[in-house]
This record gives structure tokens, sequence and C-alpha cells, in this order.
């Protein structure tokens, strides 16, 4: 199973600021990473598909790169709806998919 | 557009069986492009992927849950069921379906979620 490790736990930051969150995964995923946004009491949300891809209606303040082993979400500059927790996906050659812990991304 | 809603018991005993269903409205279950998920979130954690189906009945099972999991699909009802046996305080969780999109390698469509206490 592919473990993939995000960084840091928790992002402390104003909104206007760059954010900048860490995906690592324990071997080769290729580009198969996704990025998800959520929010307390909703349902993931798809941001970033195939490492690189915004999905449908999500802004361009969004951005993945990437490949291999280590991926990066940035959010440009922090709008006041961005503060949420943050989970990579991988998709490698087979399943199990797995999720990393989590980047929680708050007001400073 | 496509809406996916997860039914079932909110409480279930423990040792008993969690059963679990997923409507899908607003487009086709069965076109080839998708799979489908259950994906579950215990209170405050992360999330586990935890299977799929095809609506061919084809499935992958994680590993940690395969012995104990069954997921099955009825297209005529546009609907996918998870049944998971033998649970224990640790299957307490929010259980949500989602749509696995094989063109975008990710899922795009996911249910409200439905939070499931094991319990006696």
């Amino acid at each position: 199973e592919i473990v993939l490790t995000q960084s840091p736990a928790t992002l402390s930051l104003s909104p206007g600021e760059r954010a900048t969150l860490s995906c690592r995964a324990s071997q080769s995923v290729s580009s198969y990473l996704a990025w998800y946004q959520q929010k307390p009491g909703q349902a993931p949300r798809l941001l970033i598909y195939d490492a690189s891809n915004r999905a449908t209606g999500i802004p361009a303040r969004f951005s993945g790169s990437g490949s291999g082993t280590d991926f990066t979400l940035t959010i440009s500059s922090l709008e006041p709806e961005d503060f949420a927790v943050y989970y990579c996906q991988q998709r490698s050659n087979s399943p199990p998919w797995t999720f990393g812990q989590g980047t929680k991304v708050e007001i400073k | 557009q496509v809406q996916l809603q997860e039914s079932g018991p909110g409480l279930v005993k423990p040792s008993q069986t969690l059963s679990l269903t997923c409507t899908v409205s607003g487009g086709s279950i069965s076109r080839g492009t998708y799979y489908w998920s259950w994906i579950r979130q215990p209170a405050g954690k992360g999330l586990e992927w935890i299977g799929r189906i095809y609506t061919s009945g084809s499935t992958n099972y994680n590993p940690s849950l395969k012995s104990r999991l069954t997921i099955s699909v009825d297209t005529s009802k546009s609907q996918f069921s998870l049944k998971l046996s033998s649970v224990t305080a640790a299957d307490t969780a929010v259980y949500y379906c989602a749509r696995d999109t094989l063109t975008l390698d990710a899922f795009d469509i996911w249910g409200q979620g439905t939070m499931v206490t094991v319990s006696s």
C-alpha cells in the first residue's frame, strides 16, 4: 500500500497570502495524484486531478504540480473561503487508493 | 447534474452488519467511464477508501476490510450498496459514496455522507 505523507499538518496564514502544501508518496505514483478540499460538515471537493489539472469550476488560484513521489498544491492568494483541510489522494497501478492525513489551512 | 445520496441506519450494534445504499440521480450509473466507490472518515480523522464497483459487478476492495466487505450494484434502481460485517467501534465513521471517474483518475462527485455509529 502506498503511503502519502502531507506537510505541514497545519498552515497558519492570512487572507491574501500564498499557501504551499506538500504531499510525498512512499513510491512513485507517476502523475496519478488528486487534491481535495474539505470544509467542516461537508464532503470533500475535488480540486486537482492528475497532479496538475484543475477540476471543473475550480478557481485559477489553485494549482498543482509534481510527479513521481513529490507533489505540491499552491493557493496563490488565499480567499476567506479557502480556509479548510486539504487531502491528497493517489491512484497508482492498482487499488487500494490511499489518502494523505490532511493539511489544515487556518486563519492566522 | 449527477447527485449521490447515502441512506441506511445510523446506529449498528457491535458484531452486526452495517448496510448502506447510495442512490445515483441525474445521470446513468451504467456509463462505462465510472466506478462507484465507498469512502469513510472517522470523526476528526482522515479519509479511508473502502472499495469500489463497476456496473458489470467487478469490485476492488481495501485489503484491510476485504474479509468483511461486500459491495454490490443494482443498475435498475441506480443504486450501489455496502455491507460490512462483524462491525466494532472502530467502524464508527461518516460514510461517503463517490463517483470514481476513470478519465480524471479521481473522485469527482460525492454524496453528503452519512454518520454510522457502532454501539450497543
